[in-house]
Formats: structure tokens, sequence, C-alpha cells
């Protein structure tokens, strides 16, 4: 299918590396942020997500850290492996939303084996 | 298997032609919604629906129509497709209408209207 990756940032890691991916939101009112993962072909993935009352949250492998003094989000993913190949979507609730979501555009991650 | 199915996967039509994508999910979640996806614009919604008979417009609502007259089936309605509209679409459905959880989205459809 067409590539979602076109015009995207790009992240490429050896197979085992930690990678970071990061996140600028938009609105000060966000309060509830999330990570997907989408492979080709496919549609988003849902990782993890924080509530703006956490500063970090842990699931397995996957690390988000969230700053909301200068609005910005990370991923952190450990031993990346070859299956973590994907673009990788942070999205907010748009301005406190109960219902909208705004995403980024996205950060493909590449991991050579 | 819990999942979200989007019907159909694939589709060429021309432009006028009235069309409807078909959205199911069964989980009995309360929450469904549309987006679109485009090459350097991501994800952008298009309709919400926060239980049965309640929608309300994303970002991008113009040229679509939704309805939600059973929990489990969210159809999006081109009633006069555009080759603007020729996209990547989504369906998405989380388990409350109006607490945040996340969100599961479906396999995609893949619209072309020339």
């Amino acid at each position: 299918g067409e590539s979602v990756g076109l015009h995207l940032p790009t992240l490429s890691v050896q197979e085992g590396d930690n990678s970071i991916i990061n996140c600028a939101y938009s609105n000060s009112a966000s309060d509830y942020f999330i990570w997907y993962k989408q492979e080709s072909g496919k549609g988003p993935q849902f990782i993890i997500d924080i509530r703006s009352n956490m500063d970090k949250r842990q699931g397995q492998r996957v690390t988000v850290l969230l700053n909301k003094t200068v609005k910005h989000l990370s991923l952190q993913i450990a031993a990346t492996q070859p299956g973590d190949s994907a673009v990788y979507f942070c999205a907010e609730n748009s301005g406190g939303s109960n219902y909208k979501l705004t995403f980024g555009k996205g950060t493909l991650l590449t991991v050579n084996p | 298997e819990a999942q979200v199915t989007q019907n159909p996967r694939y589709l060429i039509t021309v432009t006028g032609k009235k069309l409807t994508v078909t959205c199911s999910q069964n989980m009995n979640h309360e929450y469904m919604s549309w987006y679109r996806q485009d090459p350097g614009l991501g994800l952008r919604q298009i309709y919400y629906s926060m239980n049965v008979e309640v929608t309300d417009k994303g970002d991008v609502p113009e040229g679509y129509k939704v309805s939600r007259k059973e929990k489990r089936n969210f159809p999006l309605i081109l009633e006069s497709p555009s080759p603007n509209q020729t996209s990547l679409y989504f369906c998405a459905s989380r388990r409350d209408g109006t607490e945040l959880y996340e969100q599961y989205f479906g396999p995609g459809t893949r619209l072309t209207v020339t």
C-alpha cells in the first residue's frame, strides 16, 4: 500500500539499541497523550498513554515521558527489534477534549539488523 | 477476537457516485470515530460518535456524513465524492463515550476518487 512515511522525520537505529522518538504537542490545555505505532498497510496500534498528572509511565519495553513545561512528549523503546520498525505517532486530546484527538505527523523508525 | 472491521478495504470510484464505507466493532464500545490519513498531514478526525444517535463533527467533516443507529456500526457516507477525498480512511472505537481511553483502529479503507 501507499507509504505513510512520506515527508516524515526518520530515525534509524541498530537492533538492540534504545530508541527515543520525540513529539512536540501544540495545546497547553491538552491533558491526555497517546503513542501509536503504524506498520505499513495497517491501522495504528495503541502503544501507551499518559495523563498530564504524570511525568512518566512505563510499559513493556516502552517508556513515555511528558514535559508539560515545554510541551514535549517522548517515547523510549528499549532493546529495539526489527519488528519495531514502523511509523510512530503521538496524539493529544485537543485542548482537553474528551472526544477529539489531534495527531502528530509521525516519525519513521527503521531498525537495522 | 476483539476487533474493528471496515469494508471495503479498497475502493475506486468516480466523482459524484455516492458510496458508504462500513465500520463495525465487536467490543461493545460506546465511542467511535472516523479519520482520514494523507501524506504530510497525518491523521485527521472527520466525525465521531459518543453513543447511539449521538454524533459530532471532527476537524474535517466537509463532504462526509455519518450515522449511528446501532452501537456496533458507524458507517461513513460520501454523498458526492470528489477527487480531494482520495485518502486512506480509518475507523476507531474506544470503550467509553465520554472518558478518555485508548482507541482501537480498524485496518483502513483506501479510497480513490477519479
